[in-house]
């Protein structure tokens, strides 16, 4: 069973700050996704990581995904007050037949940056 | 706005009933695909289907069933609806991309249908 972990679950940084999510997962996998969610509200696509070494920016938001050690990380740079949010990262195992089919979601981190 | 079409927003009802949550993928999308987001159980996947047929299924109870339409919607059936069952359930959609450019294969989560069980 295809297990994905992320940490921290909460954090609470100051504007300005940097800071990384990170996302680990159990078995084999070469794509991987990360969501935003506003409260109350549906998850945007932020990322989507499909091989080795895949690096994508936007904005303040990085994320990479290094599959030999089953691990991607969001990282936000100089964070301001409109990033809060909580970020899902979420795994479609090796064997699917391809296309997002069943995604396994890590239990989200709760970010709230504080002016 | 996603392009998924999710109703109703909100829905409460009593043990023991049974509902069903309507969603409209969005124009050119083939694969319909439904999550529940619980506070104990975070968001699991339940079923995906492809362009009418089912194609994948995760955590999805016996009580529950789904169906996507020639037109492409799907219906998700909840019956003998139990207070564990209250979530927020939500619809995505994605376009069956090639493996060359498979970020056509994100998802597009609709707004959602929150579920309460008294």
């Amino acid at each position: 069973e295809l297990k994905v972990e992320q940490n921290p679950l909460f954090l609470s940084m100051q504007e300005g700050k940097n800071y990384t999510i990170y996302c680990n997962y159990s078995t084999t996998s070469d794509r991987l996704y990360w969501y935003r969610q506003d409260p109350g509200k549906s998850l945007e696509s932020l990322f989507v990581l499909l091989s080795n070494g895949a690096v994508k920016q936007e904005g303040r938001l990085m994320a990479s995904l290094d599959t030999k050690a089953r691990l991607s990380t969001l990282h936000i740079t100089a964070a301001v007050h409109d990033l809060s949010a909580t970020y899902f990262c979420a795994v479609e195992p090796a064997y699917s037949g391809g296309g997002a089919d069943g995604l396994t979601f890590g239990k989200g981190t709760h970010l709230i940056i504080q002016p | 706005d996603s392009g998924v079409t999710q109703t109703p927003k909100h829905l409460i009802t009593a043990t023991g009933q049974r509902v069903t949550l309507r969603c409209s993928p969005r124009s050119g999308d083939l694969s319909v695909y439904w999550y529940q987001q619980s506070l104990d159980q975070g968001l699991q996947f339940l079923i995906q289907y492809y362009n009418g047929e089912e194609r994948a299924k995760g955590n999805i109870l016996e009580r529950f069933s789904a169906q996507q339409f020639p037109d492409l919607h799907s219906e998700l059936n909840l019956s003998s609806l139990e207070l564990g069952d209250s979530a927020l359930y939500f619809c995505a959609s994605s376009r069956e991309g090639d493996r060359a450019d498979p970020t056509n294969e994100k998802l597009f989560f609709g707004s959602g249908t929150q579920l309460s069980v008294l």
